[in-house]
C-alpha cells in the first residue's frame, strides 16, 4: 500500500538554527502533502498544505516565514524550521493524499528538540 | 463549521472487553468519515473508513457504521487486546474536500 517516509525521526538542535525535515511518498505520487504538528497527548494541528510546484498554504497562525515548506516533486516535501527556539519543540507528521483518493497517508513522524 | 467530537480518554479495559469509542461530527454536505490510529511513537495509519451513509468500514476486528441520522461514526472492537493500546482519532474530509479534519484523539489502555 501506500507508504511515507519522514527523515530524520528524530533531532535534536541548538536554539537559533535551523532544521529540515524531509517528507518522501515512496510508491505513488503525490501532488497534495500535509505537514501537521502533534503536541504531547493532543491532536494533530494542520500547520500547512504543500502543493506541487506552488506556494504552500498556510493555516491561520502558522508563520510561513517560519516554518519553510517546498514541495520540490511529486514525491517529496520539506519542512524546515528556521531560527528554531525550545517551543517549536514538537512531534512533526506529514502526509500525502494520492490523486483521486480521500484518505491520507501519514508518515512516522519527526521529533524535533530544541535546546 | 465542520467538526469531529470524541469522547474524552483516556479508556481503560481489560484484555478480551468490548469498547466502544463515540464520535460524532458536524459537517455541510456528505463528508467520508475515517478511523485513524496512533501507537506510541509513531505516525497515524487509517483503520477504517466509510464514504456514505450506512457503510460499514471494518478492519482487524474495529468496526464502525456511517450513521447520518444521528451524525455518528462510533468505532466498535468486540474483544480488545493488549496490543490495540493507542490513540484512535476520529476525522471526516468533505466531499471533493481537500482537508480532513480529526478529532481530539481517544487513547486507550488495555491491560492484561
Amino acid at each position: 500500500g501506500a507508504v511515507v517516509s519522514q527523515h530524520p525521526s528524530w533531532v535534536i538542535c541548538k536554539s537559533g538554527t535551523s532544521v529540515k525535515i524531509e517528507c518522501r511518498s515512496l510508491d505513488f505520487q503525490a501532488t497534495t502533502m500535509f505537514w501537521y504538528r502533534q503536541f504531547p497527548k493532543q491532536s494533530l494541528m494542520l500547520m500547512a498544505t504543500s502543493n506541487e510546484g506552488s506556494k504552500a498554504t498556510y493555516e491561520q497562525g502558522v508563520e510561513k516565514d517560519k516554518f519553510l515548506i517546498n514541495h520540490a516533486s511529486l514525491t517529496l516535501s520539506t519542512l524546515t524550521v528556521t531560527s528554531a527556539h525550545p517551543e517549536d519543540s514538537s512531534f512533526y507528521i506529514c502526509s500525502a493524499r494520492p490523486p483521486g483518493i480521500e484518505e491520507q497517508y501519514f508518515g512516522p513522524g519527526t521529533r524535533l528538540t530544541v535546546t | 463549521g465542520d467538526s469531529v467530537t470524541q469522547m474524552e480518554g483516556p479508556v481503560t479495559l481489560s484484555e478480551e472487553a468490548f469498547l466502544t469509542i463515540n464520535c460524532t461530527y458536524t459537517a455541510t454536505g456528505y463528508p467520508s468519515l475515517f478511523w485513524y490510529v496512533q501507537y506510541p511513537g509513531e505516525g497515524l495509519q487509517l483503520l477504517l473508513k466509510a464514504t456514505k451513509a450506512d457503510d460499514k468500514g471494518s478492519n482487524k476486528g474495529f468496526e464502525a457504521t456511517y450513521r447520518k441520522e444521528t451524525t455518528s461514526f462510533h468505532l466498535e472492537k468486540g474483544s480488545v487486546q493488549v496490543s490495540d493500546s493507542a490513540v484512535y482519532f476520529c476525522a471526516l474530509t468533505l466531499t471533493g474536500g481537500f482537508k480532513t479534519i480529526f478529532g481530539a484523539g481517544t487513547r486507550l489502555f488495555v491491560k492484561a
